[in-house]
């Protein structure tokens, strides 16, 4: 089984300032991870996914993640906030393999508020 | 790339009518197609996996007569929500993916039943 806990179910930070959101992960093989975006009353866009390549993983719009397997973490980090990145964020497992190929299991999402 | 379009975008309906939800593929062909519910606030619930040419596979507690799912084509599958009622209003989103590939999501569609 696979789960997904996002601490905090909200954030709020300057214009400019470091963004972090913090993911923690549980899965019984080794995991995917994804980070997507949400706006308001649209789908999920993807930022970045971890397939176990490279650990730090660079998405887009300046977004970047760092897989941990010591602590089952994968943080999602941007260095200076824009308004624009103002929206609801999830985080993602999947695992590949078995029933369960593909599926993704969602964290409980985190909104972001970028303050002037 | 990796377009996917889900029609409508919103649909308000009487109770007991039926709902018919799109999703397409535009720019690739997806063996996989999933479906998520979201209710206000809160996260995707998954609640089934369609393959292209197979039954779907619905998650626990989600009724498949209720929720009835097609995937005909490799670029379209539609949800039918059968004899709405106000307790099935929410945001429903589809993806779809392609062997190996990430998921890639539609716009979703605000269902409300009156």
């Amino acid at each position: 089984a696979q789960s997904v806990t996002q601490l905090g179910s909200h954030v709020s930070v300057s214009e400019g300032a470091l963004v972090l959101l913090r993911c923690n992960y549980s899965s019984s093989v080794p995991p995917y991870l994804f980070w997507y975006v949400q706006y308001p009353n649209q789908g999920l866009q993807l930022l970045l996914k971890y397939t176990s390549a490279a650990t730090l993983v660079k998405g887009i719009n300046g977004f970047e993640a760092e897989f941990k397997k010591s602590e089952t973490s994968f943080h999602l980090t941007k260095p200076s906030a824009h308004m624009s990145d103002a929206a609801e964020y999830f985080c993602a497992v999947s695992e590949y393999g078995g029933t369960s190929y593909g599926k993704l299991t969602f964290g409980q999402g985190t909104i972001l508020t970028v303050h002037p | 790339g990796a377009v996917v379009s889900q029609h409508p975008s919103w649909v308000i309906c009487k109770s007991g009518t039926s709902v018919k939800i799109e999703c397409r593929s535009l720019d690739f062909q997806a063996t996989t197609m999933f479906w998520y519910r979201q209710f206000p606030k809160q996260s995707l619930m998954l609640m089934a996996t369609s393959n292209e040419g197979s039954k779907a596979t619905y998650e626990q507690g989600v009724e498949k007569d209720k929720f009835l799912i097609n995937h005909a084509s490799l670029t379209l599958s539609t949800l039918t929500v059968t004899s709405a009622h106000p307790e099935d209003s929410s945001f429903y989103i589809c993806s779809a993916k392609s062997g190996d590939q990430p998921q890639h999501f539609g716009d979703g569609t605000r269902l409300s039943i009156l």
